[in-house]
C-alpha cells in the first residue's frame, strides 16, 4: 500500500545551519507530495506540494523536489530560523483515492539561538 | 476567506461515553477529511465525506463514524470510548473535485482525553 518514510527525530540545530529532512514514499501511480508543519498546539499547515515529477515546491525559504527515480522529496533550507521550531510531515496522496493522505510519523525540529 | 473550525477545542469524557465532534470547512469546499494523531501512531486516516456521502474510509472500527451536512459542515462521533481513544482529533478541508489530489487545510483539533 502507499506510504511514506520520514527521518527520525528530533533534529536540534543552530540558528542560520542548514537543513535536510529526509522523505522517501512507496506508492502505486503518480501520487501529488506535500510538507506540513505543525507548531506546537495548532494545527498542521500547508509547507509546500509537488504533483508530478521533477516539480519543485518552495515556500518560505523551504524547497523539495519531488524525485521520481529516488522516490523522494527531501525538505531542506539553507539558513533556518528559530521560528521554523516545529513539527515537519511528508504526505502523499494518490489519485483517484478519494483525496485519502498518507502521513509520514513527523521530525521535530528545534532551532537554538 | 475564514480557515477551518473546529469544536470544541478541548474534550474530557469517561470510559464508555460517546463524544461528537464537529467541523466547519472552509466556504466552497465540499470535502472534509477526519484525521486521529497520537504519539504513538502519528497521523492515521479515519474517514473522508463529499457532498454528504463518505468517499473513503481508514481502518477504525465502527465505534467511529461520522456525517456531512448540505451545507458541509461535518461531525464525527465516538461512541463506548476507551483510553487508547485519547488523541488529537484533526479535521481537513479541500475543494474535492478533480482527478488530481487536492490540498488539505487542517483545523486547529480538538483534544480528546478519555479518563
Amino acid at each position: 500500500g502507499d506510504s511514506v518514510t520520514q527521518m527520525e527525530g528530533p533534529v536540534t540545530l543552530s540558528e542560520e545551519a542548514f537543513l535536510t529532512i529526509n522523505c522517501t514514499y512507496t506508492a502505486t501511480g503518480y501520487p501529488s507530495l506535500f510538507w506540513y508543519v505543525q507548531y506546537p498546539g495548532e494545527g498542521l499547515q500547508l509547507l509546500l506540494k509537488a504533483t508530478k515529477a521533477d516539480d519543485k515546491g518552495s515556500n518560505k525559504g523551504f524547497e523539495a523536489t519531488y524525485r521520481k527515480e529516488t522516490t523522494s522529496f527531501h525538505l531542506e533550507k539553507g539558513s533556518v530560523q528559530v521560528s521554523d521550531s516545529a513539527v515537519y510531515f511528508c504526505a502523499l496522496s494518490a489519485p483517484n483515492t478519494g483525496n485519502q493522505f498518507y502521513f509520514g510519523t513527523g521530525t521535530s525540529l528545534t532551532v537554538i539561538p | 476567506k475564514a480557515g477551518v473550525t473546529q469544536t470544541p477545542r478541548y474534550l474530557i469524557k469517561t470510559r464508555g461515553q460517546q463524544v461528537t465532534l464537529s467541523c466547519s470547512p472552509i466556504s466552497g469546499h465540499r470535502s472534509v477529511s477526519w484525521y486521529q494523531q497520537t504519539p504513538g501512531q502519528g497521523l492515521q486516516f479515519l474517514f473522508e465525506y463529499f457532498s454528504e456521502t463518505q468517499r473513503n474510509k481508514g481502518n477504525f472500527p465502527g465505534r467511529f463514524s461520522g456525517r456531512q451536512f448540505s451545507n458541509s459542515r461535518s461531525e464525527m462521533n465516538v461512541s463506548t470510548l476507551e483510553l487508547g481513544d485519547s488523541a488529537l482529533y484533526l479535521c481537513a478541508s479541500s475543494e474535492g473535485l478533480g482527478v488530481v489530489p487536492d490540498t488539505q487545510y487542517f483545523g486547529p483539533g480538538t483534544r480528546l482525553t478519555v479518563l
